[in-house]
């Protein structure tokens, strides 16, 4: 049973370029979150996906967008790279929006590099 | 406005010590939840335990405890004999029950543990 799988794993880009990011859900799952993970700080919330739309928001400019495939499988969009967008993104899944946050379950993660 | 603090950036301890990590946290809500996680050098999330506000009997899972005291807000982890497989980055988090699909993190404690 795959976990949750995120691609790439690293990725360099520089200031103004845009980028990609993709996550497939654990098997079952419909509900895919996205964190933002600072060097040495804690994941963010960025927004959450299910049936295809956003759901919940956390406090990220709309460069940062995201679309939910029909097979539940995401996208991060990232538009115009700062040097503080070079962060670990994780992704995240779980069974339903409304379950509880407790069993949420975590990709390892693509590492961006904004140069 | 919810918060989790802690305190401890990093700590290295000898191997078969034990060492307990701090977490305070903040919330206006009389419901809510707090988890713990851990991430290895792979990068993944770990859930370890959710805890109810409602619930504060402290709990022991083999050599992982935990310490759950609203009056002073904090849900602090032991570790106890701790292994080298122990290392790694620890979270603490909280979700509110009006938003319990959306987790705070704190900022993390960085577990070395030396042979």
């Amino acid at each position: 049973d795959a976990g949750v799988t995120q691609s790439p794993t690293h990725l360099i880009k520089t200031r103004g370029q845009q980028v990609t990011l993709r996550c497939s859900p654990k098997s079952g799952h419909d509900t895919v979150s996205w964190y933002q993970q600072a060097l040495g700080q804690g994941p963010q919330f960025i927004f959450q996906y299910y049936e295809e739309e956003e759901r919940q928001r956390g406090n990220f400019p709309d460069r940062f967008s995201g679309h939910q495939f029909p097979n539940y499988s995401s996208e991060l969009n990232v538009n115009a790279l700062l040097l503080g967008d070079s962060a670990l993104y994780l992704c995240a899944s779980s069974l339903h929006p409304r379950d509880r946050a407790e069993k949420l379950f975590f990709g390892s993660g693509t590492q961006l590099s904004v140069l | 406005a919810q918060k989790v603090t802690q305190a401890q950036t990093e700590i290295s301890v000898v191997e078969k010590e034990d060492v307990t990590l701090d977490c305070v946290y903040e919330t206006r809500d009389t419901t809510y939840y707090l988890f713990w996680y851990k991430q290895p050098p792979s990068g993944e999330l770990v859930f370890l335990i959710r805890r109810n506000s409602f619930d504060e009997q402290n709990e022991i899972s083999g050599r992982y405890s935990w310490n759950f005291q609203k009056s002073t807000s904090s849900f602090n982890f032991t570790i106890t004999a701790s292994q080298v497989v122990d290392s790694a980055v620890y979270f603490c988090a909280l979700s509110e029950a009006r938003r319990d699909d959306k987790i705070i993190f704190g900022k993390g404690t960085r577990l070395h543990i030396l042979p």
